[in-house]
């Protein structure tokens, strides 16, 4: 079974200050991780992915995560926020098939 | 390119009401995903297609059906909507490929009372 969780359900941070959204997964095999945003009544938008090789990926909006296998974790990084990057954050997980798990998501507010 | 695009964008239901939510994507992506999204519990795999012609099972099939009508459409129906269905319904389309990303339309919002 493929699970993956995220610990927080709301992070708040200044800013200016470096945003932490945590992530862990539980998949047999190699995962392709994933990070998702999501604006109020918008779809999802794809930040970025980890499939195979350096494990710090620099994705959109100057955001990037760091795959730590030992630890099963795939955490969401930005060393400085801003206010237009409150918004519902997901990751996801998808082992060697199509289906592509979530987690229940965290949401990011930013204060001026 | 208009990406990943459903309709309609709001829709209420009676119970017991059927309806079709319909996706189109532009990408020419193999594969299409519907999800269904609610409060705090991420998004949940109702139905995929790996390809034309082709469609599984995901996560919460029960009380939906699938078309992929061609490569480019896939529809979402409920033959006889229930309160638990309401939700926002999310379409996706990828490429071929396990580690292809796959792309979100802005979804459909469903009431059903």
């Amino acid at each position: 079974a493929q699970s993956v969780a995220q610990p927080e359900d709301q992070v708040n941070v200044a800013e200016g200050n470096p945003l932490t959204v945590k992530c862990t997964y539980s998949v047999s095999g190699n995962p392709y991780l994933f990070w998702y945003v999501q604006y109020p009544n918008r779809g999802l938008q794809f930040l970025l992915k980890y499939i195979t090789g350096d494990n710090l990926v620099k994705g959109s909006y100057g955001f990037e995560a760091e795959f730590n296998k030992s630890q099963t974790s795939f955490h969401l990084k930005k060393p400085s926020a801003l206010v237009s990057d409150s918004a519902l954050y997901f990751c996801a997980v998808r082992p060697n098939d199509y289906k592509l798990s979530f987690g229940a998501g965290t949401t990011v507010t930013v204060r001026a | 390119n208009a990406g990943v695009t459903q309709t309609p964008k709001f829709q209420v239901l009676k119970t017991g009401q059927s309806m079709t939510l319909q996706c189109a994507q532009d990408m020419n992506h193999n594969s299409m995903y519907w999800y269904r999204q609610d409060p705090g519990m991420g998004l949940r795999l109702i139905y995929y297609s790996a390809s034309e012609g082709t469609t599984d099972k995901g996560e919460v099939p029960n009380g939906y059906n699938v078309s992929r009508l061609n490569k480019r459409e896939f529809s979402l129906r409920l033959e006889s909507a229930a309160p638990s269905q309401t939700s926002v319904y999310f379409c996706a389309s990828s490429g071929e490929g396990y580690q292809e990303t796959q792309y979100f339309g802005p979804g459909t919002r469903l009431l059903v009372l």
